[in-house]
Formats: structure tokens, C-alpha cells, sequence
């Protein structure tokens, strides 16, 4: 199984600075992460697949890269809307598929 | 719009049945694969299950395999979980989500629907 370890756990930033989340797997996984917003009382959503992808209807500030073992999520300037959990999650070798532990970005 | 709506949670004892459904639209439903994930108090997600728009392929977490069986039907739009055999454990935020088929990705959720396994 691939464990997918995130940090950091906990985000305190302002809107309009950059976050930038990691990500790291316990072995390559190539490209076939995916990252996922998730916030409270709400369906998680789909931002980024295969590492760099947006999805449809994702703003530009959102982008992805990595591939192998790291990869990260950066928000180039936070939006009030974008303080949630990020999940990452790989589909290189499944079942199972695997999420991370998730990141909190909160507002600081 | 793509709609997936989770039905079925609720409140049952341990060692009890409960059988979840999510219906699905606004997309071709019998082009996608389907998967539910699940979401336990505090904690993140997890995957449980996976169903081949076909049904050719069906794949469950070690933590449900042999307890919860994953079945569609692509005349109806739905997609159900049947679970047996139900402990503490799985008391969680269950979600509908759909994917490419064979693809193991999450391009839509449903909103969720709550079980809780408790006496």
C-alpha cells in the first residue's frame, strides 16, 4: 500500500500570501496524484489530477507539480474562500487508492 | 448539473446491516466508474470501494472486504452499498463519488450521507 504522508499539518496564513503543501509518497507513484479541497459541510472537489492537471472550472491560482515521490499543491494568493483541508490522494497502485493525512490552511 | 445524492445512513447497532444508495444524474452514469469513499469523526477520507461502469471489476478496501458488497444498476443510475456486519469503526461520513472508469480518481462528490454503528 502507498502511504502518503502531507505536511505540514497546519497552514496560518493571510489571504494573498502563497501556500504551498506537500505531499510525499512511501514509493513513485509517477504522476497519478490528485489533490482535493475539502470544507466543512461540504463535498470534498477535485483541483488537480496527474500532479499538474487543473480541473475543470479550478481558478489559475491553484496549480500542481511533482512527480515520483514529491509533489506539491501551491495557492499563489489565498482567496478567503480557499481556507479548507487539501487532501492528496494516488491511483499509480490500487486498490487501494490512498488519501494523505490532509492539510488544514487556515487563516491566520 | 451532476447531481450524486447518498441515501440509506442512520443509527444501527453493531454486528447490524445498512444498506446505502446514491443516485446519480446529469452525466452518461454507465460511462463512469463509481466509487465510496468515507470519512470517520475527526478524521480524513478513505477509500472503501470501487465498481467498473460494467461491473466487470470491483475492488474493497482490506477494512470492508468480505462485510460490504458494492453493486450498480445502469438502467436505474445508482449505485448501492450493501454493508453487514457493521462495528464501531465504520461509523463515518459515507460519499458517492465517480471517476473515468478504471481510473482511480474522484471527479465528482455527493454530499455525503451519515452512518453511525453504535448500541
Amino acid at each position: 500500500e502507498v502511504v502518503l504522508t502531507q505536511s505540514p499539518a497546519t497552514l496560518s496564513l493571510s489571504p494573498g500570501e502563497r501556500a504551498t503543501l506537500s505531499c510525499r509518497a512511501s514509493q513513485s507513484v509517477d504522476i497519478y496524484v490528485s489533490w482535493y479541497q475539502h470544507k466543512p459541510g461540504q463535498a470534498p472537489r477535485l483541483l488537480i489530477y496527474d500532479a499538474s492537471n487543473r480541473a475543470t472550472g479550478i481558478p489559475a491560482r491553484f496549480s500542481g507539480s511533482g512527480s515520483g515521490t514529491d509533489f506539491t499543491l501551491t495557492i499563489s494568493s489565498l482567496e478567503p474562500e480557499d481556507f479548507a483541508v487539501y487532501y492528496c490522494q494516488q491511483r499509480r497502485n490500487w486498490p487501494p487508492l490512498t488519501f494523505g493525512g490532509g492539510t488544514k490552511v487556515e487563516i491566520k | 448539473e451532476v447531481q450524486l445524492v447518498e441515501s440509506g445512513g442512520g443509527l444501527v447497532q453493531p454486528g447490524g446491516s445498512l444498506r446505502l444508495s446514491c443516485a446519480a444524474s446529469g452525466f452518461t452514469f454507465s460511462s463512469d466508474g463509481m466509487h465510496w469513499v468515507r470519512q470517520a469523526p475527526g478524521k480524513g477520507l478513505e477509500w472503501i470501494s470501487y465498481i467498473s461502469r460494467s461491473s466487470d471489476t470491483i475492488h474493497y478496501a482490506d477494512s470492508v472486504k468480505g462485510r460490504f458488497t458494492i453493486s450498480r444498476d445502469n438502467a436505474k443510475n445508482s449505485v448501492s452499498l450493501q454493508m453487514n456486519s457493521l462495528r464501531g469503526e465504520d461509523t463515518a461520513l459515507y460519499y458517492c463519488t465517480k471517476g473515468p472508469n478504471q481510473w482511480g480518481r474522484f471527479d465528482f462528490w455527493g454530499q455525503g450521507t451519515l452512518v453511525t454503528v453504535s448500541s
